[in-house]
């Protein structure tokens, strides 16, 4: 069974900072079922990367992904202060089918 | 534009069932899986299954078998998920979320979640 590992399991930062969130499969995984997720408080989920680096519609340019095989990144490369939220990976493949990570919490500092 | 509309909460005594609906606008009903996704308060997201609104054609997680129940109406393009057999651990937001039928050849992903609906088991 794949699992996917994130760290840090919480990321303290100002904004302005730049935001790495790191997820690790435990076996190579293909990128292109390989997603990230935002998720505020209260709020439903929402899609930001799939397929490992593909921005969803209407996410801005200063959230990129990349990785590929066991090691993915989420990057936002200057933080907005409606950043500060949960972010999910999610890869589809293998058995199970489905998995999400356990979730990094960025906080503010 | 595209939406995924759910019921309302609900409270259920230990060893009930629930139902909970998810009604899509905006696109094709039938050319997109219908998932069903989990949150326990605080906790993280837990795929519980999915089902195609074209055939009916269903795969729940394994340790869901048994207890969950999916179907679909495609004349009011709606999809339904029912847990029996209520616990307090079942106790969580439940999403539908939507993946495109096909996927596999390009990415697969949930792009349009529903609002959640918060399922509360207590006696």
């Amino acid at each position: 069974e794949i699992v996917l590992t994130q760290s840090p399991g919480t990321l303290s930062l100002s904004p302005g900072e730049r935001a790495a969130l790191s997820c690790r499969a435990s076996q190579s995984v293909s990128s292109r079922h390989f997603n990230w997720y935002q998720q505020k408080p209260g709020q439903a989920p929402r899609l930001l990367i799939y397929g490992a680096s593909s921005r969803a519609a209407g996410i801005p340019d200063r959230f990129s992904g990349s990785g590929s095989g066991t090691d993915f990144t989420l990057t936002i490369s200057r933080l907005e202060p409606e950043d500060f939220a949960v972010y999910y990976c999610q890869q589809y493949g293998g058995s199970p089918p489905y998995r999400f990570g356990q979730g990094t919490k960025l906080e503010l500092k | 534009q595209v939406q995924l509309v759910q019921s309302g909460a609900e409270v259920e005594k230990p060893g009930a069932s629930v139902k909970v609906s998810c009604k899509a606008s905006g696109y094709t009903f039938t050319d997109y899986y219908i998932f069903w996704v989990r949150q326990a308060p605080g906790q993280g997201l837990e795929w519980m299954g999915w089902i195609n609104p074209n055939n009916g054609d269903l795969k729940y997680a394994q340790i869901f078998q048994g207890r969950v129940t999916m179907t679909r109406d495609t004349s009011i393009n709606t999809a339904y998920m029912e847990v029996s057999g209520l616990t307090s651990d079942d106790t969580a937001i439940y999403y539908c979320t939507r993946e495109r039928i096909g996927c596999s050849s390009t990415t697969c992903h949930f792009d349009y979640w529903g609002q959640g609906t918060l399922v509360t088991v207590s006696s």
